[in-house]
């Protein structure tokens, strides 16, 4: 059991770039979302999915779009990458009964 | 507005001791759920321990114990006999019903344990 799996582990981008970053759970959890984590910050939530084929923004959204074509799959773009997206992003879905997240093991990105 | 507050940037305890991470939090719902995550230096979100604000008993599991006091509007973490592998960053977070019941993080403490 994987739990929730993140491709890459580690990127560094320059200015301009795209990407997409791959967040796999085999859980079967409708909801699934993508936080970033900056130094002296907890996480801040970017988008999430409350199920296939739908997304929705969270709070710090702009710059990125997301995906779930399939329910296993959030994917996280970046259509033109730049140095404020420099972060450690997390993918989490979540288990309804009992409540809990559960977290990927973050990618760290860089952008130069 | 909906916050987690960590007043303590960085803990020290002696290793066997026991310690409490404090978190306040400030919401207006009624209902909502309280979590505390563990993050090592290797980076990964390590769940700890869940705490429901209709629960009347506080949770516990294994060495932590999630002291809740709701009127106090608290959530402290303790860990019993500290080991030099809970030296991490602790997060509390507070699940929240919109955007999907996201999590609203604190700032994190930073626990080291000496031996």
């Amino acid at each position: 059991n994987a739990g929730v799996t993140q491709t890459p582990k580690f990127r560094v981008l320059k200015t301009g770039q795209s990407m997409t970053l791959l967040c796999a759970q085999d859980m079967n959890h409708e909801y699934m979302y993508w936080y970033r984590q900056d130094p002296g910050m907890g996480l801040r939530l970017i988008h999430y999915s409350v199920g296939e084929g739908t997304t929705a923004k969270g709070e710090v959204p702009d710059g990125y779009n997301v995906s779930r074509l399939k329910k296993q799959n959030f994917l996280l773009g970046l259509e033109s990458a730049a140095p404020s997206q420099t972060s450690v992003y997390f993918c989490a879905s979540r288990r309804t009964s009992p409540d809990e997240q559960y977290f990927g093991p973050g990618t760290r990105l860089t952008v130069t | 507005a909906q916050k987690i507050t960590q007043t303590q940037p960085g803990m020290f305890v002696q290793e066997k001791e026991a310690v409490t991470l404090d978190c306040t939090y400030d919401t207006s719902d009624q209902s909502y759920g309280l979590f505390w995550y563990k993050q090592p230096s290797s980076g990964e979100m390590i769940f700890l321990i869940y705490q429901g604000s209709y629960d009347e008993q506080n949770a516990t599991e294994g060495r932590y114990s999630l002291n809740f006091q709701k009127a106090r509007k608290s959530a402290n973490l303790v860990i019993s006999a500290s080991q030099l592998g809970d030296s991490a960053m602790y997060f509390c977070a507070m699940l929240i019903r919109e955007y999907g019941n996201k999590l609203v993080f604190g700032a994190g403490t930073i626990l080291r344990v000496k031996s």
